[in-house]
């Protein structure tokens, strides 16, 4: 059973609007959050994360919201670039050594 | 920058074989993961470990073993290769919770097929 859930396998948005990943998560041990971006033939990479002691973490255009009570957290962009095409997935730890993953969103931005 | 590297990009075995895959890191990291990639599953921690000769399973670690001689190198094996098995492997390795924010970094991935 999947302790993190991205129900939405894939997201196309308009160059320049803004893209908005959500993620769900089950475990109310995990206190830390992340997310990592994967292009094709390559490992994740490491995007940005957030405590659970925060609300709200932001780097350049990324945003990542956290919303512990309903065990919810989201990843804006904006605005967004069409190298931000890529597989977004979500990951969460209790205790910031082993994590727990996403199956993944697929986000396509378009020109 | 933190390097991880997998022993192969593409590997192509038959069912009963003993596969083994490598991973090595070069930034001193104390923790190490294999996963497997599905589409639709994400990411699944099949072994992780802490420090060398410790191992923990993770999720999904039936079918699989793993080895830490070094600090350095993670090994995961298949003791007998089924077709189930076939997915995208990636090795990880992290600091000991070394920060706030203690992210993971990946190699390239080891695809392989079972026949």
């Amino acid at each position: 059973d999947q302790q993190v859930k991205q129900n939405s396998p894939s997201l196309s948005v308009q160059e320049g609007r803004i893209s908005i990943l959500n993620c769900d998560y089950t475990n109310s041990m995990f206190d830390y959050f992340l997310w990592y971006k994967k292009y094709p033939a390559e490992g994740p990479t490491f995007l940005i994360s957030i405590s659970s002691i925060k609300d709200k973490n932001e780097d350049g255009r990324f945003t990542v919201f956290l919303n512990k009570s309903a065990k919810h957290l989201s990843l804006h962009i904006v605005p967004s670039q069409p190298g931000d095409s890529a597989v977004y997935f979500c990951a969460a730890s209790p205790n910031n050594n082993d994590m727990r993953f996403g199956a993944g969103t697929r986000l396509t931005v378009k020109p | 920058d933190v390097k991880v590297t997998q022993s192969s990009r593409y590997l192509v075995k038959r069912t009963g074989e003993k596969v083994f895959l490598e991973c090595v890191q070069d930034m001193d990291h104390e923790n190490m993961f294999w996963y497997r990639q599905d589409p639709g599953l994400g990411l699944r921690l099949i072994y992780f470990s802490y420090d060398v000769k410790m191992k923990e399973k993770g999720d999904i670690p039936e079918g699989y073993s793993v080895s830490r001689e070094k600090k350095e190198r993670f090994s995961l094996i298949l003791e007998s290769a089924s077709t189930n098995q076939t997915s995208m492997y990636l090795c990880a390795s992290s600091l000991r919770a070394g920060g706030p924010y203690n992210e993971q970094f990946f190699g390239p991935g080891t695809r392989l097929t079972v026949l």
